[in-house]
């Protein structure tokens, strides 16, 4: 029901690599998000997206980048990979209704360790 | 800005018995939503709480929202092991907003 993917599903890979996390959903939703979550913590907003060209960053600071080519993606891209990006980054997706406030849909997550 | 606290930060629970978990924001809410997160999975929207002072319920789940729209709970009971997980609340000041969740409740039920 969630029809929102994302790979990889665990990626573990060295300092200074490039790495870009995908994101894709089926239902045509306007609004996705990328959030950061260590295990067992909060969730932290680092990038969304209001529709195709629009990107803004979240609450949380963030050295990842992201694009909205395309309505069904939205990839996150880490230019230099550091241990301390190491977390979870989970993707969602969400209508984009002005009637009332719309629940968010998430994908399975990447879980990315970087050695 | 808006500030979406949750108490307890955890929650240890004898199987069979009650608990409450709490969501209060620091601004009127214009909604308010509760997911769950199991261990190793990804948060799963549970329920949405739109009218002041509304309470719904899922089997044993309890949602309530206050009459001051700046805070919420959710009530289970008879515990059971598949109530294990994080509980988020995330509350919009505005039906079009933001969503911003709160730290969450980790549950522990011990048989």
């Amino acid at each position: 029901e969630a029809d929102i993917y994302q790979t990889p599903r665990y990626l573990v890979i060295g300092t200074g690599k490039k790495i870009t996390l995908e994101c894709s959903q089926t239902m045509g939703h306007d609004k996705m998000y990328w959030y950061q979550q260590d295990p067992g913590m909060e969730l932290h907003l680092i990038h969304y997206s209001y529709g195709v060209n629009s990107t803004e960053k979240g609450d949380l600071s963030s050295e990842s980048t992201v694009s909205r080519i395309r309505t069904e993606h939205f990839p996150l891209t880490l230019e230099s990979a550091r241990p301390s990006h190491t977390s979870q980054y989970l993707c969602a997706r969400e209508l984009d209704s002005r009637s009332t406030g719309q629940p968010q849909h998430f994908g399975d997550g990447t879980r990315l360790s970087i050695l | 800005g808006q500030q979406v606290m949750q108490i307890p930060q955890y929650q240890h629970v004898q199987e069979g018995e009650d608990f409450t978990t709490y969501c209060n924001s620091s601004t009127t809410l214009s909604n308010i939503q509760w997911y769950k997160q199991r261990p190793g999975g990804h948060p799963v929207f549970l329920i949405q709480l739109v009218k002041s002072g509304e309470v719904k319920k899922q089997k044993r789940l309890t949602f309530q929202f206050g009459e001051a729209k700046k805070n919420s709970s959710l009530h289970i009971t008879a515990t059971q092991t598949t109530d294990v997980g994080t509980y988020f609340c995330a509350g919009r000041t505005d039906s079009w907003g933001k969503l911003q969740f709160g730290a969450g409740t980790q549950v522990v039920v011990t048989p």
